[in-house]
């Protein structure tokens, strides 16, 4: 079955950096477009990125844009989140979700990871 | 950015009674709406698609109607299992929007 496994996480000073992994099973990969939503402590769920099946088109939150860069490696089935100038408003779990299609990157996810946890401090 | 509003924020119902969310969006989505429900410490799992299409595997107690701007989430006789809390997603315009959330909780 699907599987999404997000690594990475870890706690991070203000203005550090940290690069998110997210591991793929179960499909192929390369016929999907994937996208980063994240959650703070106790909050609702923020979309932050995305990225089209082929990495041709990527699409940013403007809380994020020029900060953090979403990639992948179709080769390895792994989607990537960069982030830079990590402020205490990024803390939160972050989530990789795919969407059903490979038509359209605006849609619903079908899959979501288990998340990871980044904390700034 | 479309703002989606959901009410009320919680929800008491006793299991066995029905429970009716709400999601109002700010401009029209067409039918471009999702519903999540979300348990502590999981990810959210997608229910509803398309406003009214449910997603593999869930249950025929679990429906959603609604279009344009105004959306309701229903579940028929609530199970012990779907105390949770449950986000509407649109994904008509990018960036994509969620609701705030319905706690749902025993009552």
């Amino acid at each position: 079955q699907v599987q999404l496994v997000e690594s990475g996480g870890g706690v991070v000073r203000p203005g550090g950096s940290l690069r998110l992994s997210c591991a793929a099973s179960g499909l192929t990969f390369s016929n999907y477009g994937m996208h980063w939503v994240r959650q703070a402590p106790g909050k609702g769920l923020e979309w932050v990125a995305a990225i089209s099946f082929d990495g041709s088109n990527k699409y940013y939150a403007d809380s994020v844009k020029g900060r953090f860069t979403i990639s992948r490696d179709n080769s390895m089935g792994t989607l990537f989140l960069q982030m830079s100038s990590l402020g205490a408003e990024d803390t939160a779990i972050y989530y990789c979700a795919k969407v059903p299609t490979r038509l359209d990157i605006t849609f619903y996810f079908d899959f979501w990871g288990q998340g990871a946890l980044v904390s700034v401090s | 950015e479309i703002v989606l509003t959901q009410s009320p924020a919680a929800l008491s119902v006793s299991p066995g009674e029905r429970a009716t969310l709400s999601c109002r969006a700010s401009q029209t989505v067409s039918s471009n709406l999702a519903w999540y429900q979300q348990k502590p410490g999981q990810a959210p799992r997608l229910l509803i698609y398309s406003a009214s299409t449910r997603a593999t595997g869930i249950p025929a107690r679990f429906s959603g109607s609604g279009s344009r701007t105004e959306f309701t989430l229903t579940i028929s006789s609530l199970q012990s299992d779907d105390f949770a809390v449950y986000f509407c997603q649109q994904y008509s315009n990018r960036p994509l929007t969620f609701g705030g959330g319905t706690k749902v909780e025993i009552k």
